[in-house]
Protein backbone atom coordinates (compact mmCIF):
# COMPACT_ATOMS: atom_id res chain seq x y z
CA UNK A 1 0.00 0.00 0.00
CA UNK A 2 1.99 2.82 -1.54
CA UNK A 3 -0.93 5.69 -0.81
CA UNK A 4 0.81 7.64 1.70
CA UNK A 5 4.53 8.13 1.52
CA UNK A 6 7.53 9.09 3.56
CA UNK A 7 10.58 9.47 1.33
CA UNK A 8 13.10 10.11 4.01
CA UNK A 9 13.33 7.64 6.66
CA UNK A 10 16.13 10.10 8.36
CA UNK A 11 16.21 13.39 9.47
CA UNK A 12 18.83 15.54 11.65
CA UNK A 13 18.67 18.91 13.49
CA UNK A 14 20.75 21.16 15.16
CA UNK A 15 18.42 22.58 17.71
CA UNK A 16 17.05 25.89 17.29
CA UNK A 17 16.81 25.16 13.15
CA UNK A 18 13.94 24.33 11.20
CA UNK A 19 13.00 20.53 10.65
CA UNK A 20 10.37 19.90 7.64
CA UNK A 21 8.86 16.12 7.10
CA UNK A 22 7.53 15.74 3.97
CA UNK A 23 4.89 13.09 2.45
CA UNK A 24 3.39 12.81 -0.32
CA UNK A 25 -0.17 10.79 -0.87
CA UNK A 26 -1.38 9.10 -4.72
CA UNK A 27 -5.67 9.13 -3.19
CA UNK A 28 -7.16 12.40 -4.27
CA UNK A 29 -9.92 11.19 -1.81
CA UNK A 30 -8.35 11.61 1.15
CA UNK A 31 -10.35 14.21 3.50
CA UNK A 32 -7.89 15.24 6.26
CA UNK A 33 -4.14 14.64 6.74
CA UNK A 34 -2.24 14.27 10.20
CA UNK A 35 0.81 14.18 11.75
CA UNK A 36 1.64 11.50 15.16
CA UNK A 37 4.43 11.11 16.70
CA UNK A 38 5.73 8.31 18.14
CA UNK A 39 8.38 7.91 21.15
CA UNK A 40 9.70 4.46 21.63
CA UNK A 41 7.83 1.84 23.65
CA UNK A 42 4.85 4.45 23.38
CA UNK A 43 1.86 4.35 20.78
CA UNK A 44 1.46 7.51 18.25
CA UNK A 45 0.75 10.77 19.46
CA UNK A 46 -1.52 12.77 17.33
CA UNK A 47 0.24 16.28 17.03
CA UNK A 48 -1.57 18.06 14.45
CA UNK A 49 -4.23 17.86 11.53
CA UNK A 50 -5.30 19.92 8.25
CA UNK A 51 -8.61 19.19 6.67
CA UNK A 52 -8.27 18.93 2.51
CA UNK A 53 -10.20 21.98 1.99
CA UNK A 54 -7.26 24.13 3.98
CA UNK A 55 -3.37 24.72 2.88
CA UNK A 56 -1.84 25.36 6.31
CA UNK A 57 -2.91 24.93 10.04
CA UNK A 58 -0.53 26.30 12.66
CA UNK A 59 -0.01 25.18 16.41
CA UNK A 60 2.79 26.77 17.95
CA UNK A 61 5.91 25.79 16.83
CA UNK A 62 3.85 23.25 14.95
CA UNK A 63 2.62 23.74 11.43
CA UNK A 64 1.44 21.51 8.63
CA UNK A 65 1.82 22.44 4.76
CA UNK A 66 -1.16 21.15 2.48
CA UNK A 67 -0.10 21.33 -1.59
CA UNK A 68 -3.45 19.17 -2.94
CA UNK A 69 -2.40 19.86 -6.55
CA UNK A 70 1.18 18.36 -5.87
CA UNK A 71 -0.57 15.69 -3.68
CA UNK A 72 1.94 17.29 -1.11
CA UNK A 73 2.19 17.68 2.47
CA UNK A 74 4.82 18.66 5.09
CA UNK A 75 5.35 19.63 8.85
CA UNK A 76 7.58 22.68 9.65
CA UNK A 77 9.24 22.66 13.41
CA UNK A 78 10.14 25.70 14.94
CA UNK A 79 12.24 26.00 16.70
CA UNK A 80 13.01 22.78 16.93
CA UNK A 81 13.76 21.20 20.37
CA UNK A 82 15.84 18.23 21.49
CA UNK A 83 12.54 16.75 22.97
CA UNK A 84 11.42 16.59 19.66
CA UNK A 85 13.52 13.84 18.64
CA UNK A 86 10.83 11.21 17.66
CA UNK A 87 9.65 9.17 14.73
CA UNK A 88 7.30 11.24 12.54
CA UNK A 89 4.66 9.87 10.98
CA UNK A 90 2.23 11.06 8.01
CA UNK A 91 -1.49 9.84 7.80
CA UNK A 92 -4.59 10.40 6.06
CA UNK A 93 -8.32 9.44 5.90
CA UNK A 94 -11.55 9.94 3.73
CA UNK A 95 -15.01 8.60 4.42
CA UNK A 96 -14.12 5.34 5.81
CA UNK A 97 -14.53 5.03 9.70
CA UNK A 98 -11.84 5.83 11.06
CA UNK A 99 -8.98 4.23 9.13
CA UNK A 100 -6.52 6.34 8.56
CA UNK A 101 -3.68 5.36 6.16
CA UNK A 102 -0.32 5.84 7.37
CA UNK A 103 3.40 6.76 5.84
CA UNK A 104 6.23 4.55 7.02
CA UNK A 105 7.72 7.12 9.25
CA UNK A 106 10.81 9.68 9.66
CA UNK A 107 13.54 9.75 11.91
CA UNK A 108 13.80 13.15 13.44
CA UNK A 109 16.69 13.81 15.26
CA UNK A 110 17.12 16.95 17.17
CA UNK A 111 20.51 17.86 17.99
CA UNK A 112 21.46 20.01 21.12
CA UNK B 1 -4.80 13.15 31.07
CA UNK B 2 -6.50 10.62 29.74
CA UNK B 3 -5.12 7.69 27.97
CA UNK B 4 -6.01 4.49 26.09
CA UNK B 5 -4.34 1.01 28.17
CA UNK B 6 -3.63 -2.04 26.87
CA UNK B 7 -2.58 -5.15 28.33
CA UNK B 8 -0.54 -7.00 28.08
CA UNK B 9 2.65 -5.07 27.08
CA UNK B 10 4.66 -8.43 25.60
CA UNK B 11 2.62 -11.76 24.66
CA UNK B 12 4.22 -14.95 23.79
CA UNK B 13 2.01 -17.58 22.06
CA UNK B 14 2.47 -20.62 20.07
CA UNK B 15 1.78 -20.63 16.58
CA UNK B 16 -2.11 -22.22 16.34
CA UNK B 17 -2.97 -20.77 20.16
CA UNK B 18 -6.00 -18.33 20.65
CA UNK B 19 -4.69 -15.35 22.16
CA UNK B 20 -6.66 -11.85 23.45
CA UNK B 21 -5.23 -8.25 23.28
CA UNK B 22 -6.80 -6.14 25.87
CA UNK B 23 -7.49 -2.15 25.74
CA UNK B 24 -9.56 0.29 27.78
CA UNK B 25 -10.41 2.89 25.58
CA UNK B 26 -10.91 6.45 27.01
CA UNK B 27 -14.35 6.58 28.86
CA UNK B 28 -16.17 9.08 26.84
CA UNK B 29 -15.11 7.67 23.67
CA UNK B 30 -17.22 6.11 21.49
CA UNK B 31 -15.16 4.53 18.09
CA UNK B 32 -12.29 1.99 18.57
CA UNK B 33 -10.13 0.55 16.66
CA UNK B 34 -7.03 -1.87 16.19
CA UNK B 35 -3.80 -1.14 13.96
CA UNK B 36 -0.87 -3.15 13.89
CA UNK B 37 3.02 -2.21 13.02
CA UNK B 38 5.03 -5.28 11.89
CA UNK B 39 8.75 -5.17 12.54
CA UNK B 40 10.01 -2.38 9.76
CA UNK B 41 6.70 -1.61 8.02
CA UNK B 42 3.89 0.78 8.61
CA UNK B 43 1.28 1.17 10.94
CA UNK B 44 -2.26 -0.68 9.31
CA UNK B 45 -5.45 -0.60 9.57
CA UNK B 46 -7.35 -3.54 11.14
CA UNK B 47 -10.99 -2.68 12.44
CA UNK B 48 -12.97 0.33 13.36
CA UNK B 49 -15.67 -0.30 15.82
CA UNK B 50 -19.02 1.24 16.80
CA UNK B 51 -21.96 0.64 18.65
CA UNK B 52 -21.11 -2.87 19.58
CA UNK B 53 -20.26 -3.64 15.86
CA UNK B 54 -17.90 -3.51 13.50
CA UNK B 55 -18.16 -0.37 11.03
CA UNK B 56 -14.78 -0.92 8.81
CA UNK B 57 -12.41 -4.01 8.73
CA UNK B 58 -9.44 -4.18 6.07
CA UNK B 59 -8.20 -7.21 3.83
CA UNK B 60 -5.73 -8.19 6.88
CA UNK B 61 -9.14 -8.85 9.56
CA UNK B 62 -10.36 -12.05 8.44
CA UNK B 63 -12.07 -14.77 9.99
CA UNK B 64 -8.90 -15.38 12.41
CA UNK B 65 -9.58 -11.85 13.98
CA UNK B 66 -12.75 -11.00 16.26
CA UNK B 67 -13.59 -7.82 18.50
CA UNK B 68 -15.68 -7.13 21.26
CA UNK B 69 -16.63 -5.08 23.78
CA UNK B 70 -17.95 -7.45 26.48
CA UNK B 71 -18.23 -4.91 28.95
CA UNK B 72 -18.66 -1.30 29.36
CA UNK B 73 -15.12 -0.30 29.39
CA UNK B 74 -12.70 -3.18 27.86
CA UNK B 75 -12.51 -3.41 24.10
CA UNK B 76 -10.31 -6.45 22.99
CA UNK B 77 -8.86 -8.15 19.88
CA UNK B 78 -8.77 -12.41 19.53
CA UNK B 79 -6.59 -13.78 16.91
CA UNK B 80 -8.34 -17.60 17.05
CA UNK B 81 -5.38 -19.40 15.56
CA UNK B 82 -1.78 -17.72 15.31
CA UNK B 83 0.38 -17.68 12.59
CA UNK B 84 3.78 -16.64 12.41
CA UNK B 85 3.01 -13.33 10.27
CA UNK B 86 0.74 -12.13 12.79
CA UNK B 87 3.89 -11.19 15.08
CA UNK B 88 3.56 -7.44 15.30
CA UNK B 89 2.77 -4.59 17.63
CA UNK B 90 -1.22 -4.48 17.92
CA UNK B 91 -2.35 -0.98 18.90
CA UNK B 92 -5.62 -0.20 20.35
CA UNK B 93 -6.80 3.35 19.87
CA UNK B 94 -10.20 5.32 20.58
CA UNK B 95 -11.82 8.73 19.40
CA UNK B 96 -14.61 10.95 19.88
CA UNK B 97 -15.39 11.82 16.44
CA UNK B 98 -15.78 9.42 13.65
CA UNK B 99 -13.90 11.67 11.08
CA UNK B 100 -11.17 14.30 11.67
CA UNK B 101 -8.38 11.49 12.80
CA UNK B 102 -7.63 12.43 15.92
CA UNK B 103 -7.07 8.96 16.94
CA UNK B 104 -5.66 8.43 20.90
CA UNK B 105 -3.75 5.15 20.73
CA UNK B 106 -2.20 2.84 23.69
CA UNK B 107 1.33 1.76 24.27
CA UNK B 108 0.66 -1.45 22.01
CA UNK B 109 1.07 -5.14 23.11
CA UNK B 110 3.81 -6.77 21.53
CA UNK B 111 2.73 -10.36 20.06
CA UNK B 112 5.41 -12.65 19.10
CA UNK B 113 3.99 -15.96 17.87
CA UNK B 114 6.70 -19.18 17.81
Amino acid sequence: DQQVKQNSPSLSVQEGRISILNCDYTNSMFDYFLWYKKYPAEGPTFLISISSIKDKNEDGRFTVFLNKSAKHLSLHIVPSQPGDSAVYFCAAGGTSYGKLTFGQGTILTVHP
Amino acid sequence: EPEVTQTPSHQVTQMGQEVILRCVPISNHLYFYWYRQILGQKVEFLVSFYNNEISEKSEIFDDQFSVERPDGSNFTLKIRSTKLEDSAMYFCASSEALTGGKLFFGSGTQLSVL
